[in-house]
């Protein structure tokens, strides 16, 4: 069965980096994009950025442009997001998601909190 | 600009049916969008895409009773038999070139 599993998260300080990496299982990886997708505390849910299946192709929200970069690993089945300069307001779960539009699976997410 | 917007709540009692709504912006109501549940403290969930003839298709798994339509630029999920797991917030989604977006969601109670 899919399975994505997100790791990576933690209490971290403002202004420093963070790498997160989404693993997945049950589906031929290299051949679906990928996307990231975050929730603050008692929040909704904010779209961050998509890579496509080769991993030529990115986009990212226009709030979060230039903090965040997406990139994978196809031969390890393997998702990752970059985060720099992390900001208070940067705390979320942070989830990821399977496909390039309607995202039809989720990953049970992984905790980023940035505070001093 | 691409946005969807949601009711922030809606309520209906056991064993009945809801309807929520989503609506599409100006100029792109032939938008399909999918539609997520999320029940407290989980991670989101598929429920299915919704296109613009009304046409939808559902993720693995959903049971029968959940159920999607279209008018315009509003798109629907129907949950009927509401059971107590149903409550839960429900996020619609759309997308465009280079974006992806999603609505502030709905807080269903089932009372």
């Amino acid at each position: 069965q899919v399975q994505l599993v997100e790791s990576g998260g933690g209490v971290v300080q403002p202004g420093t980096s963070l790498r997160l990496s989404c693993a997945a299982s049950g589906f031929d990886f290299r051949t679906f994009s990928m996307n990231w997708v975050r929730q603050a505390p008692g929040k909704g849910l904010e779209w961050v950025a998509v890579i496509s299946y080769d991993g030529s192709k990115t986009s990212y929200a226009d709030s979060l442009k230039g903090r965040f970069t997406i990139s994978r690993d196809n031969s390890k089945n393997t998702l990752f997001l970059q985060v720099n300069s992390l900001r208070p307001e940067d705390t979320a779960v942070y989830y990821c998601a399977r496909k390039d539009l309607d995202f039809d699976y989720w990953g049970q997410g992984t905790l980023v909190t940035v505070s001093s | 600009q691409l946005v969807v917007t949601q009711s922030p709540s809606a309520s209906a009692s056991l064993g009945a049916s809801v309807k929520l709504t989503c609506t599409l912006s100006s100029g792109h109501s032939t938008y399909s969008i999918a539609w997520h549940q999320q029940q407290p403290e989980k991670s989101p969930r598929y429920l299915m895409k919704v296109n613009s003839d009304g046409s939808h298709s559902k993720g693995d798994e959903i049971p029968e009773r959940f159920s999607g339509s279209s008018s315009g630029a509003e798109r629907y999920l129907t949950i009927s038999s509401l059971q107590s797991e149903d409550e839960a917030d429900y996020y619609c989604q759309t997308w465009g070139t280079g974006i992806r977006v999603f609505g502030g969601g709905t807080k269903l109670t089932v009372l």
